[in-house]
């Protein structure tokens, strides 16, 4: 079946500017996960969810971060007044069952800053 | 919090020999570890992972082993082929959490 799938993949931004940023996880899967990626960097996190309720932000950088699941399928990481410092590939990863381990991620969003 | 280190950052082996990256985690609530390989631009892939109350595991060409009471975590890679460089990391992750912490990378290159 499909993987998990985010959009837009490239997003290039001018400072101050809000973003939003979409992950499709895999079909069914309960749990889903934001990271952040800075270049040459691994993987941090930034927010859980379990269907529609988001169970841990404390990875969010700044209040400028807001995520949501409204409907327990589709995730939005809205990033309001971007900063240079925001730039990153941002990664979301889903996970079938909550406390099921194994998170299958998506191939990211590189996001831009200028 | 977990904090998981990585070792070594660069590794270049020659093709057909073996490779280690070993890893270290601080919080001993810790139980999964998983290792992902990613390749320029793609996405992060899981390749083997290991539950704490398992000391290795293997599949095919690739070996993890994990000693919980030293905390820590390796990953082996036998008869390397080019297509295995990418670079890998390691995670932890605590099931009261759920949130997986990674290292910080290990670029493997193959040299045919």
């Amino acid at each position: 079946g499909a993987g998990v799938s985010q959009s837009p993949r490239y997003k290039v931004a001018k400072r101050g500017q809000d973003v939003a940023l979409r992950c499709d996880p895999i079909s069914g899967h309960v749990s889903l996960f934001w990271y952040q990626q800075a270049l040459g960097q691994g993987p941090e996190f930034l927010t859980y969810f379990q269907n529609e309720a988001q169970l841990d932000k404390s990875g969010l950088p700044s209040d400028r971060f807001f995520a949501e699941r409204p409907e327990g399928s589709v995730s939005t990481l809205k990033i309001q007044r971007t900063q240079q410092e925001d730039s990153a590939v941002y990664l979301c990863a889903s996970s079938p069952l909550a406390g099921v381990e194994t998170q299958y991620f998506g191939p990211g969003t590189r996001l831009l800053v200028l | 919090g977990e904090n998981v280190e990585q070792h070594p950052s660069t590794l270049s082996v020659q093709e057909g020999d073996s490779a280690v990256i070993k890893c270290t985690y601080s919080d001993s609530a810790s139980n999964y570890f998983p290792w992902y390989k990613q390749e320029l631009g793609k996405r992060p892939q899981l390749i083997i992972d290991i539950r704490s109350n398992v000391g290795e595991k293997k599949d095919q060409r690739i070996a993890v082993t994990l000693n919980k009471t030293a905390k820590h975590f390796s990953l082996h890679i036998t008869e390397t082929q080019p297509e295995d460089s990418a670079v890998y990391f390691c995670a932890a992750l605590d099931f009261g959490n759920e949130k997986l912490t990674f290292g910080t990378g290990t670029r493997l290159t193959i040299i045919p």
